[in-house]
């Protein structure tokens, strides 16, 4: 069974430009995460899916971060425009479902450099 | 406070050595629980879900306790491949789930 894909796997930018990581959950999860992980911290959530449904987007930074889930599977996650703090791995996981706190798997990541 | 806290460590033990780690929740919401190994530069990997009536796998063993709000991850035998960081991860039930991960701990196992 495949696993989550995420691409690209590193990215480097300018600040002030746009940036956008793209994930394919696990095949049947109908639950997608999207996390920011700093050196020596755990992953934080940014935004929870439920199908196509955003059901938890409380700690996303509307203000320059936005994602979409259009049909319910891959979702994108966009930065615009990015700072020097935004640098950091971007991780997305899916579950089967959130309802029960169901084991999350994660993707490899997307290890985003702003200089 | 925050929710979920885990000793960072490092924590450095030979080979074939007992080693526990602990992690603490504040929330008395917390429903599910799951302890992730997340090696250098690579994603997070469930490594065993935490039961009620604690559960063993192999030489890993976990257990919850509610009273005092931790659950803990005992790994006998180390081997070297167990050097890695240890997450726990919480899922408080608020409505819907929401789930914190620790910031982990680190486990060095030596020749």
């Amino acid at each position: 069974e495949a696993g989550v894909v995420q691409s690209p796997r590193y990215k480097i930018i300018e600040k002030k430009q746009p940036v956008a990581f793209w994930c394919n959950p696990i095949s049947g999860h109908n639950t997608l995460y999207w996390y920011l992980q700093n050196l020596g911290q755990g992953p934080e959530l940014l935004i929870r899916y439920e199908n196509e449904e955003a059901v938890d987007d409380s700690q996303l930074p509307k203000d320059r971060f936005s994602a979409e889930r259009l049909k319910g599977v891959d979702s994108t996650l966009k930065i615009q425009p990015a700072e020097l703090g935004d640098s950091a791995v971007y991780l997305c996981a899916s579950s089967l479902d959130s309802d029960r706190g169901y084991e999350q798997y994660f993707g490899p990541g997307t290890r985003l450099t702003v200089t | 406070r925050k929710e979920v806290e885990q000793d960072p460590g490092p924590f450095n033990v030979p080979e074939g050595a007992t080693v526990a780690f602990n992690c603490t929740y504040s929330n008395s919401a917390s429903q599910s629980f799951f302890w992730y190994r997340q090696d250098c530069r690579k994603e997070p990997k469930l490594l065993m879900s935490v039961y009620s009536s604690g559960n063993e796998d192999g030489r890993f063993t976990a257990q919850l306790n509610r009273a005092s709000q931790y659950i803990s991850l005992l790994i006998r035998d180390s081997k070297l491949s167990d050097s890695a960081t240890y997450l726990c991860v919480v899922n408080i039930n608020t409505g819907g789930f929401k789930t914190i991960f620790g910031a982990g701990t680190r486990l060095f196992v030596k020749a």
